[in-house]
């Protein structure tokens, strides 16, 4: 069973068109992560949660906004998408000895 | 600045041989390393790790070797098997510290020839 679930897979939206991404979790993590991927590139790490504790990562756009509202859910928004901003977007929690486990991503496309 | 670097693009095996995935990185303050395996159109899934008071860690078919005054680690496949076609992840991490995070190197695309 999947234990960091992403939704939708692949998003199709407009240049400008806001966009959220969501992300859940059944492992109870305190630790969620948001990466991004473009291709041949390696997983960029966005922000992050400990708890409801909020830590941005300095080169990120401030286009780039997140939510937690709970443990389980934790949320992707994208204000106003560029075409530099079609990626896969990466949900992760942090497990007991350091790993990560990760959802299947959500594509983003901009067109 | 990339911290976590793997050098090689891409790797082609022959099945049953022996897959050497390197992975090199900077930051000598890393403590903690890991290999991701990732298929297309799914998230990277958690292979295996090693602490840096180690040099060697075994489960099954993979070993990570740790050479921390080269600052070098390597994924050791075998016998390699077609399955095992897939992105490599390397990635390094402070270990302490609830806030730690990992750095990922770009990956590597391993193909196992049948």
């Amino acid at each position: 069973d999947a234990m960091v679930i992403q939704n939708p897979r692949y998003q199709v939206t407009q240049f400008g068109k806001p966009v959220t991404l969501s992300c859940s979790q059944t492992l109870n993590h305190n630790v969620m992560y948001w990466y991004q991927q473009k291709s041949s590139q390696a997983p960029k790490l966005l922000f992050h949660y400990y708890d409801k504790d909020f830590n941005n990562e300095a080169d990120t756009p401030d286009n780039f906004q997140s939510r937690r509202p709970n443990t389980s859910f934790c949320f992707l928004d994208i204000r106003s998408p560029g075409l530099g901003d079609a990626a896969m977007y990466l949900c992760a929690t942090k497990g007991w000895i350091g790993e990560l486990f990760f959802g299947e991503g959500s594509r983003l496309t901009v067109l | 600045d990339q911290q976590v670097k793997q050098n090689s693009p891409s790797l082609s095996v022959q099945e049953g041989r022996i897959s050497i995935l390197n992975c090199d990185y900077t930051n000598s303050m890393f403590d903690y390393f890991l290999w991701y395996k990732k298929y297309p159109a799914e998230g990277p899934t958690f292979l295996i790790s090693i602490s840096s008071i180690k040099d060697k860690n075994e489960d099954g078919r993979f070993t990570v070797f740790l050479n921390k005054s080269a600052k070098h680690l390597s994924l050791h496949i075998v016998p390699s098997q077609p399955g095992d076609s897939a992105v490599y992840f390397c990635a390094a991490s402070l270990l302490t510290g609830a806030n730690s995070k990992l750095t990922f190197g770009k990956g590597i695309t391993l193909s196992v020839r049948p």
